[in-house]
């Protein structure tokens, strides 16, 4: 059974309509996490949630924000998707453990974007 | 934050064990070292985590020495099946709640028949 789901698989967005992709867990972690990962790069952590907590890195760009209304729900929201913000986008979730260590990070299938 | 290099890819027949190693420098005390494997079009998916020492599970092995400033992924007996990207992680400030999961590059491991 799918524990991190991901909804769409697949997105087509027009430039510069804003577009969200969602996230759900079966798991109760404290912890969500987005990524963007390009084609042959590493995924990149864009931010994360611990409980209500938001953590943004440092060069997320502006056009992404995040929200997460409840523990099994997240979502990640481009204001105005550009051609070079089409991506996979992942969800992962984990449990902060002892002195805030990760556990083990499960991750949704992604959601695959196109900006046209 | 701990950064980690790895090769950039390797390649393996089936069978063989494949040792892939991480090199992370300026670990912290308290960092565990983490490895996550990622097929394409999939999330990456959790293989092992250690501390120190060697820690080892049904798919891998992971080798810690004792200054801690490296570790390696032992994969024995690979398949045709365990080509993908593995990725070496190091945990973040552990004193910040919410570990942030940094990926870096990653090694590319192609196996052949």
């Amino acid at each position: 059974d799918a524990m991190v789901i991901q909804n769409p698989r697949y997105q087509v967005t027009q430039f510069g309509k804003p577009v969200t992709l969602s996230c759900s867990q079966t798991l109760n972690h404290n912890v969500m996490y987005w990524y963007q990962q390009k084609s042959s790069q590493a995924p990149k952590l864009l931010f994360h949630y611990y409980d209500k907590d938001f953590n943004n890195e440092a060069d997320t760009p502006d056009n992404f924000q995040s929200r997460r209304p409840n523990t099994s729900f997240c979502f990640l929201d481009i204001r105005s998707p550009g051609l070079g913000d089409a991506a996979m986008y992942l969800c992962a979730t984990s449990r902060d453990g002892t002195g805030g260590r990760a556990t083990e990070a499960f991750f949704g299938q992604g959601t695959r974007l196109t900006v046209v | 934050l701990a950064k980690t290099t790895q090769p950039i890819s390797m390649d393996s027949y089936e069978g063989q064990e494949v040792n892939i190693t991480c090199s992370h420098n300026n670990i912290a005390t308290n960092d565990y070292i983490t490895w996550y494997q990622q097929f394409p079009s999939q999330g990456p998916r959790f293989i092992i985590q250690g501390y120190k020492t060697k820690v080892t599970n049904e798919v891998a092995s992971l080798f810690i020495p004792a200054d801690r400033k490296s570790s390696t992924l032992s994969l024995p007996r690979v398949s045709l099946s365990d080509t993908a990207v593995y990725y070496c992680l190091v945990g973040d400030n552990p004193n910040q709640a919410g570990t942030a999961l940094i990926f870096g590059k990653g090694t590319t491991l192609s196996v052949s028949s």
